[in-house]
C-alpha cells in the first residue's frame, strides 16, 4: 500500500505571494489532517477534513485555507505568506472513523524570504 | 496552544539505558498515542492507549496512562543508538470528528 503522499517536497517563496500544498492519502482513508511545524511553535494543528467537510479547525488566520476531494486528495493554501509561514507542513491520513493512528507524509518545507 | 506538555525537553542517555519521558494534558481525552520522528521528517506512530486503559506494552516501549492527573508516560527499554529522535505525545478528542494535538516533544539523544 503506498504511503501519505505530499508534494511539493521543498518551496522558496517571497512574501506577499501564496502558495498550494497537495497531499495524497493512503488508498481508502478518508480523513486528512495538516499541521505546521516550526522550531518555536512545535506542531500546531491546522485543520481536519473528513469526507470532503472541515470537521476541525485550528487557530490560525483564514490566509490558511484547504479543501478535501471527491478522492479524499487534499490541498491547502496560504494567502499572502509572511516570513512566519516558513516551516515543514505535515499532512497525516487516517480512517477517520474513530480516532485511530495518523499516517504521515514526509512534509512539504515552505521557505519564505 | 497545545494540548500537552512532555518533559524532558531532552535527554541524553548512553545505549542500553531506560529512556522515560513524561506528557501532561488539560482537557478530557479520547486516547493518547505517541510518536516518533526523526530529524526534519514524517511523524511515526508508536502506540496507542484508550482513555480506559492505564498501561500498554509494545515491543520495547511501556505507555502508562493516569486519567485522574491527567498524564501519561512513555518508557524505552534498553535504548539503541537508532532510537535517537524526538518523541511527542499526542491527545485525541472527539469534536465532532477526532481532533489530534500534539505536544513539544521530548528529544532523545541515546550515545553508542
Amino acid at each position: 500500500k503506498a504511503g501519505v503522499t505530499q508534494t511539493p517536497r521543498y518551496l522558496i517563496k517571497t512574501r506577499g505571494q501564496q502558495v498550494t500544498l497537495s497531499c495524497s492519502p493512503i488508498s481508502g482513508h478518508r480523513s486528512v489532517s495538516w499541521y505546521q511545524q516550526t522550531p518555536g511553535q512545535g506542531l500546531q494543528f491546522l485543520f481536519e477534513y473528513f469526507s470532503e467537510t472541515q470537521r476541525n479547525k485550528g487557530n490560525f488566520p483564514g490566509r490558511f485555507s484547504g479543501r478535501q476531494f471527491s478522492n479524499s486528495r487534499s490541498e491547502m493554501n496560504v494567502s499572502t505568506l509572511e516570513l512566519g509561514d516558513s516551516a515543514l507542513y505535515l499532512c497525516a491520513s487516517s480512517l477517520g472513523e474513530t480516532g485511530g493512528e495518523l499516517f504521515f507524509g514526509e512534509g512539504s518545507r515552505l521557505t519564505v524570504l | 496552544s497545545q494540548q500537552g506538555e512532555e518533559d524532558p525537553q531532552a535527554l541524553s542517555i548512553q545505549e542500553g539505558e531506560n529512556a522515560t519521558m513524561n506528557c501532561s494534558y488539560k482537557t478530557s481525552i479520547n486516547n493518547l498515542q505517541w510518536y516518533r520522528q526523526n530529524s526534519g521528517r514524517g511523524l511515526v506512530h508508536l502506540i496507542l492507549i484508550r482513555s480506559n486503559e492505564r498501561e500498554k506494552h509494545s515491543g520495547r516501549l511501556r505507555v502508562t496512562l493516569d486519567t485522574s492527573k491527567k498524564s501519561s508516560s512513555l518508557l524505552i527499554t534498553a535504548s539503541r543508538a537508532a532510537d535517537t529522535a524526538s518523541y511527542f505525545c499526542a491527545t485525541v478528542r472527539n469534536t465532532g470528528g477526532f481532533k489530534t494535538i500534539f505536544g513539544a516533544g521530548t528529544r532523545l539523544f541515546v550515545k553508542a
